[in-house]
C-alpha cells in the first residue's frame, strides 16, 4: 500500500525562526508528485508547496522550501523567519502517477509562539 | 467563482436522516474530488469525478454513499440512513484535468457533518 507518514504530531517554533516539518512516504512507483498543504482553523486547505518527484530541485516558494530526498522517501518542510500567520494544521500529501486522488498523511499542528 | 464553494457549511442531523452535501467547484476544472476528514485525521480520498462520470469510487465506504455530478460542474454527495460515525468533515477539491502532471486540487471550505 502507498502510505505517507507524518511522525511529529505537534511542532511548536519562534516567531521569525526557522522550522521543518518531517514527512515520509512509501510507494513502489518512480512517478509522482507531492505536497504540502496548509489548513488553518478555518477548514480551507490551501497548497503550500509541491514536488514532481521526476525533478531532481527542491522547490521553494518564498519562506517555504522542502528537502526532496527520493531515494530516503522523504518529503520535509521547511519554514523560514516563521509568522503567526503560519499557525495551522499542515499535511503532507501525495499523488501517485495514474491514480489521481491525494492520500494524506495525519498532519502536524505548528504553532508560531510570539 | 474564485475558487470551491461548498454548502451548507455546518449540518447537523439525527441518525437515520438522509444528508446532501453540495460543491461548485472552480469553473472549467473537470475533475472533482470528495474526502472525508475525520477529527483529528488528514483527508481520506471517497469519490472522483471527470466530467459527469465517477472515474474512481473506491473510496465511498458503503452503499449509504452516493455521488453525482449530471452537468459536470456542480457535484452532490448524498448520504443514506447516516450514522454517527458518518460525522466529519467532507472535503471537495477540484482540478483542471485529472492525473496530469500540473493539476493541483483545490480545495473547498469543508460541510461539517454532525450526526446526532
Amino acid at each position: 500500500a502507498q502510505t505517507v507518514t507524518q511522525s511529529q504530531p505537534e511542532m511548536s517554533v519562534q516567531e521569525a525562526e526557522t522550522v521543518t516539518l518531517s514527512c515520509t512516504y512509501d510507494t513502489s512507483e518512480s512517478d509522482y508528485y507531492l505536497f504540502w498543504y496548509k489548513q488553518p482553523p478555518s477548514r480551507q486547505m490551501i497548497l503550500v508547496i509541491r514536488q514532481e518527484a521526476y525533478k531532481q530541485q527542491n522547490a521553494t516558494e518564498n519562506r517555504f522550501s522542502v528537502n526532496f530526498q527520493k531515494a530516503a522517501k522523504s518529503f520535509s518542510l521547511k519554514i523560514s523567519d516563521s509568522q503567526l500567520g503560519d499557525a495551522a494544521m499542515y499535511f503532507c500529501a501525495a499523488r501517485w502517477s495514474g491514480n489521481t486522488p491525494l492520500v494524506f498523511g495525519k498532519g502536524t499542528r505548528l504553532s508560531v509562539i510570539a | 467563482g474564485a475558487g470551491v464553494s461548498q454548502t451548507p457549511s455546518n449540518k447537523v442531523t439525527e441518525k437515520g436522516k438522509y444528508v446532501e452535501l453540495r460543491c461548485d467547484p472552480i469553473s472549467g476544472h473537470t475533475a472533482l474530488y470528495w474526502y472525508r476528514q475525520s477529527l483529528g485525521q488528514g483527508p481520506e480520498f471517497l469519490i472522483y469525478f471527470q466530467g459527469t462520470g465517477a472515474a474512481d469510487d473506491s473510496g465511498l465506504p458503503n452503499d449509504r454513499f452516493f455521488a453525482v455530478r449530471p452537468e459536470g460542474s456542480v457535484s452532490t454527495l448524498k448520504i443514506q440512513r447516516t450514522e454517527r460515525g458518518d460525522s466529519a468533515v467532507y472535503l471537495c477539491a477540484s482540478s483542471l484535468t485529472a492525473g496530469g502532471p500540473v493539476d493541483t486540487q483545490y480545495f473547498g471550505p469543508g460541510t461539517r457533518l454532525t450526526v446526532l
